[in-house]
């Protein structure tokens, strides 16, 4: 089945410096569509970034990712860091299309940015 | 504006106890309904959809039903808790038609089973 792995389960960063979480799928579809939706601490989690099309950069408050199908991959980005990003962002993968397509999710990467 | 509430924030329970957890979407006619589950330390994994009123499609089987007894409301329940229910709640709708399916989240429900 699909999977969506995220390495880092904790990342610290110095306000200011440039910030690179890591996604990496798998997935027998050829049409993958990849989002980053970002929690913060007692609000809902919301859809931050998305993209299906390769090799194209998508960006949204700041945050930048590029989907690359040769290598799986949909790292978020940042090039400098805010303490207001400190945040649980998660990576998921729309498997197939329709209203009941599933979204697999990877576990997660805490981003703590401090001052 | 489309507003999601989900009841109750939290919920501590008693083993073999019953469950039953709301999820509400204002503002938005006919949405896609999910529920998603988040164990301690895991990821958020599917549990239900819905695209319809009194129409309810099961992803993983956790001993957990679902209902849509309202075009706008999805309720997720159990007569039986098990110590593994603990977890993250989490309502989602997206928007029917939309290919992408881009979800909307509610704010969601801890619920400690003990």
């Amino acid at each position: 089945g699909d999977s969506v792995t995220q390495k880092e389960g904790l990342v610290t960063l110095t306000e200011g410096l440039p910030v690179m979480l890591n996604c990496t799928y798998q997935t027998i579809y050829s049409n993958a569509f990849l989002f980053w939706y970002v929690h913060y601490l007692n609000e809902s989690p919301r859809l931050l970034l998305k993209s299906s099309t390769d090799n194209k950069r998508t960006e949204h408050q700041g945050f930048h990712a590029t989907l690359h199908k040769s290598s799986s991959s949909f790292h978020l980005q940042k090039s400098s860091a805010q303490l207001s990003d400190s945040a649980l962002y998660y990576c998921a993968l729309r498997n197939s299309g329709g209203s009941n397509a599933k979204l697999t999710f990877g576990k997660g990467t805490k981003l703590s940015v401090k001052s | 504006a489309q507003t999601i509430h989900q009841w109750p924030v939290a919920e501590i329970k008693a083993v073999g106890s019953p469950l039953s957890l709301g999820c509400t979407i204002k503002g938005k006619s006919s949405p896609n309904l999910y529920w998603y589950w988040q164990a301690t330390g895991g990821t958020l994994q599917q549990l239900f959809y819905s695209i319809t009123v009194g129409q309810v499609e099961s992803v993983v089987q956790l001993n957990l039903s679902a209902s849509r007894p309202k075009d706008d409301q999805f309720i997720l329940s159990t007569e039986k808790l098990l110590l593994s229910h603990s977890g993250f709640y989490l309502c989602a709708w997206s928007p029917l038609g939309d290919s992408q399916n881009t979800l909307y989240f509610g704010a969601g429900t801890r619920l400690s089973v003990l």
